[in-house]
């Protein structure tokens, strides 16, 4: 099974700040990658994607790239409201695995 | 609009058996394929099965292959977890989440989830 590795575990950073997790997967597949904001207390919400497709409804200072085994979500200009976990997704294909997770505060 | 609504959630005794519902409604159920996602409290998340948009395929994590099944009512509009030999590792909240196509796809929708404790 291909394993999803997260990087940060957790951060804090400034309003305005961009920020950035990886995601890393054990073996390459397909862009068949998805990003979730979990907020706390609430239900999971897709923002991306295909590695890239940002949902819609979602703000656009959200982003997703990268392909094979590297994949990065990136918010270049942190808001309060940001403040969540981020789960990114390998999908279309079993198992349906979750990274750990990256918590996201506001320092 | 699209709303997915879990129940049948409680707290059991390990070694015992629960069965999860999950109700759908506000999109063509038969269409698309569902998963159970679950989260221990104070974790990540973590897939759990999923069964295709007409039943005929289901697969599940090694964690829990064996001892839960995953059925669904097309008839009904529902979804069904069937949980035996429960462990104390099964406690989490459970989500059912809706894939955005019937083509093993991301998820677009989760219920609000439903509380499964097991302990003695």
């Amino acid at each position: 099974d291909i394993q999803m590795t997260q990087s940060p575990s957790s951060l804090s950073a400034s309003v305005g700040d961009r920020v950035t997790i990886t995601c890393r997967a054990s073996q390459g597949f397909k862009n068949y990658l998805a990003w979730y904001q979990q907020k706390p207390g609430k239900v999971p919400k897709v923002l991306i994607s295909a590695a890239s497709t940002l949902q819609s409804g979602v703000p656009s200072r959200f982003s997703g790239s990268g392909s094979g085994t590297d994949f990065t979500l990136t918010i270049s200009s942190l808001q309060p409201e940001d403040v969540a976990t981020y789960y990114c997704q390998k999908y279309n294909s079993v198992p349906w695995t979750f990274g750990q997770g990256t918590k996201v505060e506001i320092k | 609009q699209v709303q997915l609504v879990e129940s049948g959630g409680g707290v059991v005794q390990p070694g015992t058996s629960l069965r999860l519902s999950c109700a759908a409604s506000g999109f063509t159920f038969s269409n698309h394929g569902i998963h159970w996602v679950r989260q221990a409290p104070g974790k990540g998340l973590e897939w759990v099965a999923v069964i295709s948009y007409d039943g005929k395929t289901k697969y599940y994590a090694d964690s829990v292959k064996g001892r839960f099944t995953i059925s669904r009512d097309n008839s009904k509009n529902t979804m069904y977890l069937q949980m035996n030999s429960l462990r104390a590792e099964d406690t989490a909240l459970y989500y059912c989440a809706k894939e955005w196509t019937n083509a093993d796809d991301y998820f677009d929708s989760w219920g609000q989830g439903t509380l499964v404790t097991v302990s003695s």
